[in-house]
Order: structure tokens, then sequence, then C-alpha cells
């Protein structure tokens, strides 16, 4: 079964420092990975998603994630934080031969503090 | 207008209630999806629907039960709410056709059981 661990329920960094939030997951053969943004009071926005080739993606609003197989890990990243950037944040794993639903993390919360 | 929609945005109603929360989308995805969402918990996946004829139980489907009475509409019926189903309900949507899709969400439902 998939899994997916988000170990930092709060992040807090000032604005303009750089940001990596962590993400590992459980999955035998290679999944499909993606990071979601929730602002307060909205809906999931997809910032990126990984299924196969370069490990380094990039995705909307300057983040890019890595994955890295033998950690189980697809960190998010961004080098400079703005204050909207202020939102939960949800890592989830996914695979073809589980009809692409989703499993999430628990989410990170991200403070930026100016 | 919005690819996936959600209705009601937001509902109260009380213990012992039969609710309905209904879904509808513009994306002409054949893949749909109920995950609710709790803090701390991220989102977990209550049913799904490959196609009209096809409903499946996700990790915690109980209590709820879910129709697909178009490719476009899947709702989610909870027969008598209790206070532990208050939560922010999410209908997402993914094409099993196309690859490397991913799936997108509707704005949600925030569900109180008094």
């Amino acid at each position: 079964a998939q899994s997916v661990t988000q170990p930092d329920i709060h992040i807090t960094v000032s604005e303009g420092a750089s940001l990596e939030l962590r993400c590992n997951y459980s999955y035998g053969a290679t999944p499909y990975l993606f990071w979601y943004v929730q602002s307060p009071g909205q809906g999931l926005q997809l910032l990126l998603k990984y299924f196969s080739g370069d490990t380094l993606v990039q995705g909307i609003k300057g983040f890019e994630a890595e994955f890295k197989r033998s950690q189980s890990s697809f960190n998010l990243r961004k080098p400079s934080v703005h204050w909207s950037d202020a939102a939960e944040y949800f890592c989830a794993v996914g695979a073809r031969e589980y009809g692409n639903k989703l499993v999430f993390g628990a989410g990170t919360i991200l403070r930026v503090k100016s | 207008d919005a690819d996936v929609t959600q209705t009601p945005r937001n509902r109260i109603t009380k213990t012992g209630k039969r609710i309905m929360l209904e879904c509808s989308q513009t994306k002409g995805h054949d893949r749909m999806y109920w995950y609710r969402q709790d803090p701390g918990l991220g989102l977990r996946l209550i049913y799904y629907s490959f196609d009209v004829k096809d409903i499946n139980k996700g990790e915690i489907s109980d209590g709820y039960s879910v129709s697909r009475q178009a490719q476009a509409k899947f709702s989610l019926s909870l027969e008598s709410a209790i206070p532990n189903q208050t939560a922010l309900y999410f209908c997402a949507t993914s094409d099993s056709g196309t690859v490397n899709t991913e799936a997108f969400f509707g704005q949600g439902t925030r569900l109180t059981v008094v």
C-alpha cells in the first residue's frame, strides 16, 4: 500500500529566505508524485508533479521538487519565499496500478514572517 | 465557471439528518473521487468511481454512500450524519485516457454536524 509522510506539521520562514518541505513516500514501484497547495478557504492547486524522466521538476510560483528514489523522497523547494506563499502544502502519491487514486500526507502549514 | 463544482459550499446540519453533497464536472473525465480533509490528517479517500457503473470504497467509507448519476455527476450522501463527520469534503476528477494526468479538485464543501 502507498503511504506518504510529511514530517513537519508547521514551518515558519522569513520572507526572502529559502524553503524546503519534506516528503517521504512508501511504494514498491515508481510512483507518481505531486505537491498541492491549499490557501486558506480555498481548494487544492497543483504545484508540480513527477511521473518519470528528469528527477528535478519545476512547478508554478517558482517551486521545484526533486525525486530521490534512494531516499524515497520528493522534497519541495523554493529559493526565496514570498508572504503570499503562506498556505498548507500537501504531498501526494499515486500509481497507475491503483487507478491513480491519490494518497496524501498530513500536510505542512507554512507561515511566512516579514 | 469552475471545472469541478461542488454544492453546497457550506452546510450545517443536525445529528441524524440525511445530507447529500453534489459534485459536477465539465472536464469530461471518467474518474471521480470523494475525499475528506481533517486537520493534521490530510485528505483521505472516501469513495471513487472509474466510470458510471463502477463504484469503489476508499479507506474511510463507513457512514457514507455515493451515486454516480452520470459521467459528470458524483454525489456523496451521509445517511445519518454524526458530529465526527464534520470536515471539509473535496470532490476530484481525473482522466484515465491521459498519460501523466493529475487529479483536479473542486473548491470543497465545509460540513458541520451539530
